[in-house]
């Protein structure tokens, strides 16, 4: 167990369904990252937040998805109207402010869109 | 972002040394090299990383070549629980550079008893 936690684990929607997802990172860091994993692939990077200021977005952030981190500390990450291409592994991951720091990964949620 | 280059899969066998190489020939001088690993079921945990020196911790060894442009991670003593996808990474350490991980698709080291 990292620290990071990540709800629900599992979700199955069905296509065109909205969906949130939420990362609790470790307390004390404040960077904050989503990546998305395809079977076989490695996990890709989505978007980052320092604090509550989200600083980077990924071409793959497409505008049905939306991400939060209104306290700079837990941080939602939203699908809406979701597609079949969307089923994957959502992985949330933590780290202190400075740069090159370790980045400790929650168990992610799996996401599954028939 | 600079790219690495890893062997899809390697096997190994229970207690013996691994050798875990890593090309990335178009490295930066400011790019650190990093490994995670990713057990089944579970998110990438770091392993260990380095600049320039080799770099020992309690998970493993990072053995970098003296031009940079290749790197090998070593797991002195392979255990069942070393069974995981092992992902090289190239990390600029530049003020304002992106903080993002890039994975590939890293090498999957599988353990035989």
């Amino acid at each position: 167990d990292t620290g990071v936690s990540q709800d629900p684990r599992h979700k199955i929607t069905k296509r065109g369904q909205n969906v949130t997802f939420r990362c609790d990172p470790i307390s004390e860091h404040n960077r904050l990252y989503w990546y998305r994993q395809t079977l076989g692939q490695g996990p890709e990077f989505l978007t980052y937040f320092q604090n509550e200021a989200q600083l980077e977005k990924s071409r793959l952030l497409s505008d049905r998805f939306s991400a939060e981190r209104p306290k700079g500390s837990f941080s939602t990450l939203e699908i809406q109207r979701t597609e079949q291409g969307d089923s994957a592994m959502y992985l949330c991951a933590s780290s202190q402010h400075t740069s090159l720091e370790t980045q400790y990964f929650g168990p992610g949620t799996r996401l599954l869109v028939l | 972002d600079a790219k690495t280059t890893q062997p899809n899969s390697m096997e190994s066998n229970e207690e013996e040394p691994v050798h875990l190489p890593c090309n990335h020939s178009t490295i930066s001088g400011t790019d650190y090299i990093h490994w995670y690993r990713q057990l089944p079921s579970q998110g990438p945990e770091y392993v260990i990383h380095g600049l320039t020196s080799n770099v020992n911790n309690r998970m493993a060894s990072l053995a970098i070549a003296e031009d940079r442009k290749s790197s090998t991670l070593i797991l002195h003593r392979a255990t069942l629980r070393d069974a995981a996808v092992y992902y090289c990474i190239l990390r600029d350490v530049v003020q304002g550079g992106s903080e993002k991980l890039v994975f590939g698709k890293g090498t999957k080291l599988t353990v035989n008893p």
